[in-house]
């Protein structure tokens, strides 16, 4: 059983460019969430989508948007990249169990996206 | 969401049990506790969680206090491969969603 895969593991862009990451959930999990990790940081929470919708938002700006596709997979992607955008973005699948959401949630290795 | 406090990092030797303690003083009631320990270059996994009670599992147990304003992550018996971040984290039932949130974790280190 495959867990939570994510692509690409290594990114390399520059300072105003458009990046998509990608995330396949684990089997039979309909949530995904996506959180950016800094170095030396703990995660932190950016959002999550159940049901095609965006159902919680982090704190960060409207740069950073998302979608869930109707296989549950999904893509976080980020317009006008930063310096500060350099960091490693982490997937987390889990099951919503009827919109309780009582489940752990079960990560992915992550995007390591360096922008120069 | 209610703060966690926990050290930044502690340090056991292999085969000993390791207790990794955290304080929550503003709990509410609705509030499950949860860890989940990030290995070096991988994603955080899930450890165990709990209410009230405390909580076994295979990976580890769960001691919360009586008035839920602390808890106690036991390792019963470390290994190299435990050496990780723990993070403990508060995270309330509702139905819009499940999202962690973390904080800057205990470094645990595991000599020979």
């Amino acid at each position: 059983d495959a867990g939570v895969t994510q692509s690409p593991t290594h990114l390399i862009k520059t300072r105003g460019q458009q990046v998509t990451l990608r995330c396949s959930p684990k089997s039979g999990h309909d949530t995904v969430s996506w959180y950016q990790q800094a170095l030396g940081q703990g995660p932190q929470f950016i959002f999550q989508y159940y049901e095609e919708e965006e159902r919680q938002r982090g704190n960060f700006p409207d740069r950073f948007s998302g979608h869930q596709f109707p296989n549950y997979s999904s893509e976080l992607n980020v317009n006008a990249l930063l310096l500060g955008d350099s960091a490693l973005y982490l997937c987390a699948s889990s099951l919503a169990a009827g919109g309780l959401f009582r489940n752990e949630q079960f990560f992915g290795p992550g995007t390591r996206l360096t922008v120069l | 969401d209610a703060k966690t406090t926990q050290p930044n990092s502690m340090e056991s030797n292999e085969e000993e049990p390791v207790h990794l303690p955290c304080n929550h003083s503003t709990i509410s009631g609705t509030d499950y506790i949860h860890w989940y320990r990030q290995l070096p270059s991988q994603g955080p996994e899930y450890v165990i969680h709990g209410l009230t009670s405390n909580v076994n599992n295979r990976m580890a147990s769960l001691a919360i206090a009586e008035d839920r304003k602390s808890s106690t992550l036991i390792l019963h018996r470390a290994t190299l491969r435990d050496a990780a971040v723990y993070y403990c984290i508060l995270r309330r039932l509702t139905g819009g969603g499940n999202k962690l949130t973390f904080g800057t974790g205990t470094q645990l280190k595991v000599e020979l």
